[in-house]
């Protein structure tokens, strides 16, 4: 299986601070990784996918960049409905794995 | 605008078989475009695959569960279901169905499912 190590696990930072969130696959996955928003008790948002396309409906503020193995999901501008645990996920070969999540708090 | 609805019991006996049904409105399981899925997540934990369905019936399943789970398609429907056969406690989870397009797009919004005696 491919391993999808994402990190950090968690941090705290305050409204209005740039936050990256960095996803590195264990092989080589072109750009078939996408980004998700979880809120407690709600079902994931994908905010990006192909690695770099943003979500219809989903705000400019969130970005993804990356390929082959190393990709990241940024927030230019932190806001306060964006605090949420994020994931990873490869879809470029099964079985499709999930990174294990970022935790982003208030500070 | 497609919406995934999951549904079944909440409450399961282990050694028994959990089934789960995800009804899809606003979109066709019958697009080649697509892929249907199945996507669980054990309380307080992470995200896990647990397989997918094509137009054709073709599926795909992560290998821990193969031996027990099966995914199918009732296109008459528009629905589509998960077995996952002899569960344990570990097995405890929100199953989430899910379109997919370049990865999940659109989720249900998730069903708990529960297995104890």
């Amino acid at each position: 299986d491919i391993q999808m190590t994402q990190s950090p696990s968690s941090l705290s930072a305050s409204v209005g601070d740039r936050v990256t969130i960095t996803c590195r696959a264990s092989q080589g996955i072109r750009n078939d990784l996408a980004w998700y928003q979880q809120k407690p008790g709600k079902a994931p948002r994908r905010l990006i996918y192909v690695a770099s396309n943003l979500q219809g409906g989903v705000p400019s503020r969130f970005s993804g960049s990356g390929s082959a193995t190393e990709f990241t999901l940024t927030i230019s501008s932190l806001q306060p409905e964006d605090f949420a645990t994020y994931y990873c996920l490869q879809h470029n070969t099964y079985p499709w794995t999930f990174g294990q999540g970022t935790q982003v708090e208030i500070k | 605008q497609v919406q995934l609805q999951e549904s079944g019991p909440g409450l399961v006996k282990p050694s028994e078989t959990l089934s789960l049904t995800c009804n899809v409105s606003g979109g066709s399981l019958s697009s080649s475009s697509y892929y249907w899925s199945w996507i669980r997540q054990p309380p307080g934990k992470g995200l896990e695959y647990i397989g997918r369905i094509d137009y054709t019936g073709n599926t795909n399943y992560n290998p821990p569960l193969m031996s027990r789970v099966s995914i199918a398609l009732d296109t008459s429907k528009n629905q589509f279901s998960l077995r996952l056969s002899s569960v344990t406690p570990a097995d405890t989870a929100v199953y989430y169905c899910a379109r997919v397009f370049k990865g999940p797009d659109y989720w249900g919004q998730g069903t708990l499912v529960t297995v104890s005696s």
